[in-house]
């Protein structure tokens, strides 16, 4: 049973400050790592994908992977109100399904 | 990425109908799943709609209660039948498209049975 798991939250930031989300798997040919923002009544859209370890920036957003100890991390840098959302890991190997996280639900106070 | 239209958005049902969910993609699409999320959870998926053939669903789920079509690439259909209130969540639509690795959502359907 491939699993993939998250700290359900709440967690809870002041406004400006970094967030950090982890995601650990158990799959160890897990290949492909996603992370999705869903907001309140949403359906999931995509953040951010990673492939390789190490960190991969897109603006606020940095992913972090590292295949030996199965995790993968979401860094938010300046954290918004806006950015308050549950957040899903998702986990891909070639030729399978994605298999998503609980999720975490973050909450960041103005 | 690509416009992915399901309808209806949300449905307020009697139990014991069926409901069909529309999910019409604009891109070339390898693959397409349908979903549930019920209140408060992750995503599970229900199954994999194959293009011409019977879908390939998952553990706990079965055709005649999820029937679904794939007529064409860009195209499926999920009817949940015979609905009890258990069966009220949201169903996503969700696809991959031709040369990306990446999942993409349609809006999906907050579906009510009462």
């Amino acid at each position: 049973q491939k699993e993939v798991e998250q700290n359900s939250g709440p967690l809870s930031v002041p406004e400006g400050a970094i967030a950090s989300l982890n995601c650990t798997y158990s799959d160890r040919v897990s290949q492909s790592f996603f992370w999705y923002r869903q907001y309140s009544g949403k359906s999931p859209e995509l953040i951010m994908s990673i492939y390789s370890n190490g960190d991969k920036e897109d603006g606020r957003f940095t992913a972090q992977l590292n295949k030996a100890s199965q995790y993968v991390s979401l860094l938010i840098r300046d954290s918004q109100p806006s950015d308050s959302a549950t957040y899903l890991c998702a986990v891909k190997s070639y030729g399978q399904n994605f298999v998503f996280g609980p999720g975490t639900r973050l909450s960041v106070l103005p | 990425s690509a416009v992915i239209s399901q309808k209806p958005s949300r449905d307020i049902c009697q139990r014991g109908t069926s409901l069909t969910i529309q999910c019409q993609v604009d891109s070339q699409v390898t693959m397409m799943f349908w979903y549930r999320q019920q209140p408060g959870q992750s995503l599970t998926l229900i199954a994999t709609a194959n293009q011409g053939s019977e879908a390939t669903y998952e553990s706990g789920f079965v055709i005649d209660k999820f029937p679904i079509s794939r007529p064409n690439l860009t195209f499926s259909t999920l009817t949940v039948s015979n609905m009890s209130p258990e069966d009220s969540s949201i169903y996503l639509c969700s696809v991959e498209l031709q040369g990306e690795t990446e999942a993409f959502f349609g809006q999906g359907t907050r579906l009510t049975v009462v």
